[in-house]
């Protein structure tokens, strides 16, 4: 069975710094990769996603995320913080089969300090 | 544009009664999912649609149902409400191409429900 799991329910950053948030899966298949972000009071939004291709996927404000398959990890950077990124993030995998079902990790909160 | 829309937004309701969480896209999307979400949780999947008339059970579907009357609406029904049923609830849906289910999901803005 496919599970994801996200290192950290809190991370905190000053503005400004280098924002990383964590994620594991695990799949017997090559899965695709999601990371999505809720912001306060909102549904989610897509930030990005890896199917195939080029391991190091880029999305929207600034972020960007690795698919490393040796590591099992889809990691989540973005190399200055700003006040407005402060929300939930959610890492979720599908499994390929069709199912277009997602599995979500548990969300980290990420916090901006000014 | 186009949109997915919940209402109500929050709703209060008692153990025992009987509860309708409406999600409404303009999509014109196939798919549709219901999630809830709890803390340390993250989104548990209850419900999903592939079409009109398809419903299929996800990780977490005891005290709910769901009906697909037409491709915009898929309403959640909890039977008997529970204490245990107190969370914020998503709604999603995502297009097919060809056939295949594209797993790209855009969600609406939740519904929260206190179950008292």
């Amino acid at each position: 069975a496919q599970s994801v799991t996200q290192l950290g329910s809190h991370v905190s950053v000053s503005e400004g710094a280098l924002v990383l948030l964590r994620c594991n899966y695990s799949s017997s298949v090559p899965p695709y990769l999601f990371w999505y972000v809720q912001y306060p009071n909102q549904g989610l939004q897509l930030l990005l996603k890896y199917t195939t291709g080029a391991t190091l996927v880029k999305g929207i404000n600034g972020f960007e995320a690795e698919f490393k398959k040796s590591e099992t990890s889809f990691h989540l950077t973005k190399p200055s913080a700003h006040m407005s990124d402060a929300a939930e993030y959610f890492c979720a995998v599908s499994d390929r089969v069709n199912t277009g079902k997602l599995i979500f990790g548990q969300g980290t909160t990420l916090q901006v300090k000014p | 544009d186009a949109e997915i829309t919940q209402s109500p937004r929050h709703k209060i309701t008692e153990t025992g009664r009987q509860v309708t969480l409406a999600c409404h896209q303009t999509w014109n999307h196939n798919n549709m999912f219901w999630y809830r979400q709890d803390l340390g949780h993250g989104l548990r999947l209850i419900h999903y649609s592939y079409g009109v008339q398809d419903t299929n059970k996800g990780e977490v579907s005891d005290g709910y149902s769901v009906s697909r009357s037409n491709t915009e609406d898929l309403p959640l029904t909890l039977e008997s409400a529970a204490s245990s049923q107190t969370s914020v609830y998503f709604c999603a849906s995502s297009e097919s191409i060809v056939g295949i289910v594209t797993d790209t999901q855009y969600f609406g803005p939740g519904t929260r429900l206190t179950v008292l």
